[in-house]
């Protein structure tokens, strides 16, 4: 099974403060590298899909970037509100090990609080 | 609006009933999925199906089966329920290729008592 690592797990900011958080992944057989927010009692939304090495996206306030080579991806949030508290998950898309379609492995994501 | 349905929200039911769980999308999307989430392990996947009458194992298949009759609908289904199989359960779908995020349902909170 493929290994997707976050960090941190957990963060608490203040309204206002910018932060960002990692999301480190198998450097080979890259297909594909999601980041989706997951707030309390609703569904998982995806934010960014990312394909190529060097990518950078953006929606608003938050950003990502994406480095395959090294296998690691940034996730930023400028100047957090409240709203922005989630749970924010990276997924990475690879070949299937068993020789089927492929799939996205999940990090156990960072949950966000950002207090008023 | 877009959207992945999932038939019940909350669910409680005994040990060794067969449990179906229902999940609609309205996208005409080529693949969907079932995972489940539990506290310090993440989503993971339990079954994907890539167009309808085809599926695949995920990463933990075993208690459960899956069947996709209409490229809508993609049920789980839980053969003899087990209490280490309660769980927050997620549908989702996606179309096909690499470039698509997958649009998730609300899920269903599974309760095995």
């Amino acid at each position: 099974i493929l290994n997707v690592e976050q960090s941190p797990q957990s963060l608490h900011v203040q309204e206002g403060d910018s932060t960002n958080f990692t999301c480190s992944f198998p450097s080979s057989n890259f297909y594909a590298l999601h980041w989706y927010r997951w707030e309390t009692a609703k569904s998982p939304e995806a934010l960014f899909v990312m394909t190529l090495n060097g990518d950078e996206k953006k929606k608003g306030r938050i950003s990502a970037t994406l480095n395959t080579k090294e296998g690691y991806s940034y996730l930023y949030i400028k100047g957090s509100q409240p709203e922005d508290s989630a749970t924010y998950l990276c997924a990475f898309m690879g070949p299937s090990a068993q020789g089927g379609s492929e799939k996205l492995v999940f990090g156990k994501g960072t949950k966000l609080t950002v207090n008023p | 609006d877009v959207k992945v349905t999932q038939s019940s929200r909350y669910l409680v039911k005994r040990t060794g009933e067969k449990v179906f769980l229902e999940c609609v999308q309205d996208m005409d999307h080529e693949n969907m999925f079932w995972y489940r989430q539990d506290p310090g392990l993440g989503l993971r996947l339990i079954y994907f199906s890539y167009d309808v009458k085809m599926k695949e194992k995920g990463d933990i298949p075993e208690g459960y089966s899956v069947s996709r009759e209409k490229k809508e609908r993609f049920s789980l289904i839980l053969e003899s329920a087990s209490t280490n199989q309660t769980s927050m359960y997620l549908c989702a779908s996606c179309p096909a290729g690499l470039r698509a995020g997958y649009t998730f349902g609300s899920g269903t909170r599974l309760t095995v008592v």
